[in-house]
């Protein structure tokens, strides 16, 4: 099976643009959580979305938006962008028979 | 709240050398452990995980055995190589809920 993918890549923006990231899940797997990895505060949960639901969000502005899509894949937004929102951002597909995260390599963003 | 707790990095070993990276948590009830591996300019990879007291992961020669007496999850690895380095993270899953990370440990190991 292909993995999750995360398009795109890297991102550069200015302060106050917008910004939308896109994963696609493994084949199969319909939940799909969101993660924002810095140096100073390492990996945070954003949300988690299940059959195009949002089931958990993490503490984080409401800036920080997302959406799934009926064939699972999903995408977030972030609005408005500070200098802090400057992160690696990693999508998850969560295999729920066995309570399994697998990672996509993550969009790289440079806000300045 | 839920939450996990590694050894500082970075550790420094030479190759066939012997590691251990210490882990603890806390967490009510009964979580999932998770080790994943994060190789430079990548995301996470799942290098092992376990679901319950006494369950032993394992993969690639690493292990980590759930201890819940202990509340601890340490990796181990018998003769580490220079492929090996990479940024380590433990995590805990409780309820299904969202994965909770440590701090991460960065691993160099030298030839």
């Amino acid at each position: 099976k292909a993995g999750v993918t995360q398009t795109p890549r890297y991102l550069i923006k200015t302060r106050g643009q917008q910004v939308t990231l896109s994963c696609s899940p493994i084949s199969g797997h319909r939940s799909v959580s969101w993660y924002q990895q810095t140096p100073g505060q390492g990996l945070q949960f954003l949300f988690e979305y299940f059959s195009e639901t949002q089931r958990n969000k993490g503490n984080f502005p409401g800036r920080f938006s997302g959406r799934q899509f009926s064939n699972s894949r999903s995408e977030m937004n972030v609005s408005t962008l500070e200098l802090g929102d400057s992160a690696l951002y990693l999508c998850a597909s969560e295999d729920r028979l066995t309570d399994t995260q697998y990672f996509g390599p993550g969009t790289r963003l440079t806000v300045l | 709240g839920d939450s996990v707790t590694q050894m500082e990095g970075p550790v420094t070993l030479s190759e066939e050398a012997f590691l251990t990276i210490n882990c603890t948590y806390t967490a009510t009830g009964y979580p999932s452990l998770f080790w994943y591996v994060q190789y430079p300019g990548e995301g996470l990879q799942l290098l092992l995980k376990a679901t319950k007291a006494d369950d032993k992961g394992s993969n690639k020669g690493f292990e980590a055995t759930y201890r819940k007496e202990t509340t601890s999850f340490h990796l181990e690895k018998g003769s580490v190589q220079v492929s090996d380095s990479a940024v380590y993270f433990c995590a805990l899953s409780n309820s299904g809920y969202a994965l909770n990370f440590g701090k991460g440990t960065s691993l160099l190991v030298t030839p």
